[in-house]
């Protein structure tokens, strides 16, 4: 079971706009939210988390939203520019209590292009 | 401050054979976790490391064991290779992550890419 869904596998956005990456998840277990960005040939580098208890965190030019009666969150940059080309995870974990607990669980990705 | 290396970065295997994966964490991280990659998704939990003990472990088979050494560093067996084992193996490191300096933030390693023949 995909506990953890990112259904838009690819978004093409202009330089300079918004991009705006979703992610939904189904345990509600769940405490702490995760976005990382990938390059080719390296691994996932973190870029914004956010707890449970708010429902926006903001660091430079990205933000994330957390709406957690739907189950939904989404990763805003703004303005887009073209470094920012990468694939984008979203990541969930359960601090506590939960099986899930100590470990993150992983959407499949959305591949961001932003073009000059 | 080496951030998290992973070795060998590519390598080549047949079906039935065994392969080891190794991993360093980041200076001061005492958790290692690995994920598998398979192309066009996300990475998978395979299993956790604490205290030289396995704490957590994803849906993988038993042809799946590691070990985590005094040092904290740590390695991947899979044994039996598989073709659908080809995949990126990814090593992440991090701090206790039920402890109370947890941050629930890993720090990857760039992956060690095997193809399975």
């Amino acid at each position: 079971d995909q506990q953890v869904k990112q259904n838009s596998p690819s978004l093409s956005v202009q330089e300079g706009r918004i991009s705006i990456l979703n992610c939904d998840y189904t345990n509600s277990m769940f405490d702490y939210f995760l976005w990382y960005k990938k390059y080719p040939a390296e691994g996932p580098t973190f870029l914004i988390s956010i707890s449970s208890i708010k429902d926006k965190n903001e660091d430079g030019r990205f933000t994330v939203f957390l709406n957690k009666s739907a189950k939904h969150l989404s990763l805003h940059i703004v303005p887009s520019q073209p470094g920012d080309s990468a694939v984008y995870f979203c990541a969930a974990s359960a601090r506590f209590g939960s099986s899930n607990t100590g470990k993150l669980i992983f959407g499949q990705g959305t591949t961001l292009q932003v073009k000059p | 401050d080496a951030g998290v290396t992973q070795s060998p970065t590519h390598l080549i295997k047949t079906r039935g054979q065994q392969v080891t994966l190794r991993c360093s964490p980041k200076s001061g991280h005492d958790t290692v976790s690995w994920y598998q990659q398979a192309l066009g998704q996300g990475p998978q939990f395979i299993f956790q490391y604490y205290e030289e003990e396995e704490r957590q472990r994803g849906n993988f088979p038993d042809r799946f064991s590691g070990h985590q050494f005094p040092n904290y560093s740590s390695e991947l067996n899979v044994n039996a290779l598989l073709l659908g084992d080809s995949a990126l193996y990814l090593c992440a490191s991090s701090l206790d992550l039920r402890g109370p300096r947890a941050t629930g933030e890993l720090f990857f390693g760039e992956g060690s890419r095997l193809t399975v023949l």
